[in-house]
């Protein structure tokens, strides 16, 4: 039983084209993160949804929109993908958002763009 | 000054050795502070969280120390399968909770 799943898990596509990832969770919790890893290993969050509010949103460039329909639910749409988009795109979701408990990330999406 | 710094390694150990990573932060109202461990093209795995009077997880002990704005965790009598990145994270409080990451340091346990 996969706790918090995103798919694809691999993402392959051409400069210029849009795409989707999607994020599940099925934990209860109220929180669901965006963060990407990039070649150097560094996270860095993108954004945040507490029941289906955004509550974060970092510098990202507004080719990046994330949705969430639900509060399990949590799917990033990135348009005229760039070279430099490419990276590890994680899924993560904690119980209440409040920084005190521990996050429960997905197994990643990794996006190469060519 | 970045805000959460890690050695990034790699620290190469023998099997059974005792080691030590620290992390510093430079928020020093941080409230919340945690390990994670990453194995290679692999998700990060809460660890354990870090309390202000430490604490220890079996062969794994973090502490923190709020006046030179450090955690650290050691790792005793270090196994084959312990080889990791391990990723400090310090919550940050500045408007809304979120997780500062460390950039992470890696650790080879050698047979």
């Amino acid at each position: 039983d996969t706790a918090v799943s995103q798919t694809p898990k691999y993402l392959v596509t051409q400069m210029g084209n849009d795409k989707s990832i999607k994020c599940e969770q099925n934990l209860g919790h109220d929180t669901m993160y965006w963060y990407k890893q990039d070649s150097k290993k560094f996270l860095k969050i993108m954004f945040s949804y507490n029941n289906k509010e955004l509550i974060i949103n970092e510098t990202v460039p507004n080719r990046f929109s994330p949705k969430s329909p639900d509060k399990a639910h949590l799917n990033l749409h990135i348009n005229s993908l760039e070279l430099g988009d490419s990276a590890v795109y994680f899924c993560a979701s904690s119980p209440t958002g409040t920084g005190m408990e521990g996050y429960t990330f997905g197994s990643g999406t990794r996006l190469t763009v060519v | 000054r970045k805000e959460v710094e890690q050695d990034p390694g790699p620290f190469n150990v023998p099997e059974g050795a005792t080691v030590a990573f620290n992390c510093t932060y430079s928020n020093s109202a941080s409230q919340s502070f945690f390990w994670y461990r990453q194995d290679c093209r692999k998700e990060p795995k809460l660890l354990m969280s870090v309390y202000s009077s430490g604490n220890e997880d079996g062969r794994f002990t973090a502490q923190l120390n709020r006046a030179s704005q450090y955690i650290s965790l050691l790792i005793r009598d270090s196994k084959l399968s312990d080889s990791a990145t391990y990723l400090c994270v310090v919550t940050s409080t500045s408007g809304t909770y979120k997780y500062i990451f460390g950039t992470g340091t890696r650790l080879k346990v050698l047979a």
